[in-house]
């Protein structure tokens, strides 16, 4: 099993959608939780850090479920600018902490 | 510039052939991480570094892979005997001890024929 799991999609959505973003990891010591954001041909990016709490940042929403082990990331109001790949890492507890894990990524592309 | 630099941009190499990649971290950062990305697919971890030390090393990766960071500052990845199969984007990140933002260089492309 990954240790880090996602649908790479592709989703593709009309402007103004809400779509929503799953993440399973597999090492339940896992300390923290992101997620990145990816553009064509470019460098990933920080996007957003993932609480138990949840937390939103404008449009976006993140929720992290440590039972279940699973992250997701909410997108509300689609944009163009928004179509990247997105990007769930996983900080792995323990004697690896700060080993940072990144998922497969999942594509989004919003059309007009 | 004060972010992560990597060097070269772009390698195009003969199979069998070594290459070495450096990436100068942003200077503050004690951390440094080499990824690897194929097309489709996440950066996979490699190896990071907590200033000189490699503190960890992908289980994964053969023995052809090494990686340094002598002064705690910049880092060289150096593939031996490269196979077809190393095709790929070599990217750098950094960051801060018990900091978790990372910050990516521009990568390495590599392109072995």
């Amino acid at each position: 099993r990954k240790e880090v799991e996602q649908d790479p999609g592709p989703f593709n959505v009309p402007e103004g959608a809400t779509v929503a973003f799953n993440c399973t990891y597999s090492n339940s010591a896992s300390q923290s939780f992101f997620w990145y954001r990816q553009d064509c041909r470019k460098e990933p990016k920080l996007l957003m850090s993932v609480y138990s709490s949840g937390n939103e940042d404008g449009r976006f929403t993140a929720q992290l479920n440590r039972a279940s082990q699973y992250i997701s990331l909410l997108i509300r109001d689609s944009k163009l600018s928004d179509s990247a790949t997105y990007l769930c890492v996983v900080n792995a507890g323990g004697t690896s902490y700060g080993k940072l894990t990144f998922g497969q990524g999942t594509i989004l592309t919003v059309h007009p | 510039d004060t972010g992560v630099s990597q060097n070269p941009r772009h390698k195009i190499t003969k199979r069998g052939q070594n290459v070495t990649f450096r990436c100068d971290p942003i200077s503050e950062h004690n951390r440094l991480y080499w990824y690897r990305q194929t097309l489709g697919q996440g950066p996979e971890f490699l190896t990071y570094f907590q200033n000189e030390a490699q503190l960890e090393k992908s289980r994964l990766l053969s023995d052809r892979f090494s990686a340094e960071r002598p002064k705690g500052s910049f880092s060289t990845l150096e593939i031996q005997r490269t196979e077809q199969g190393d095709s790929a984007m070599y990217l750098c990140a950094s960051t801060f001890v018990d900091g978790e933002k990372l910050f990516f260089g521009s990568g390495t492309q590599l392109s072995v024929l």
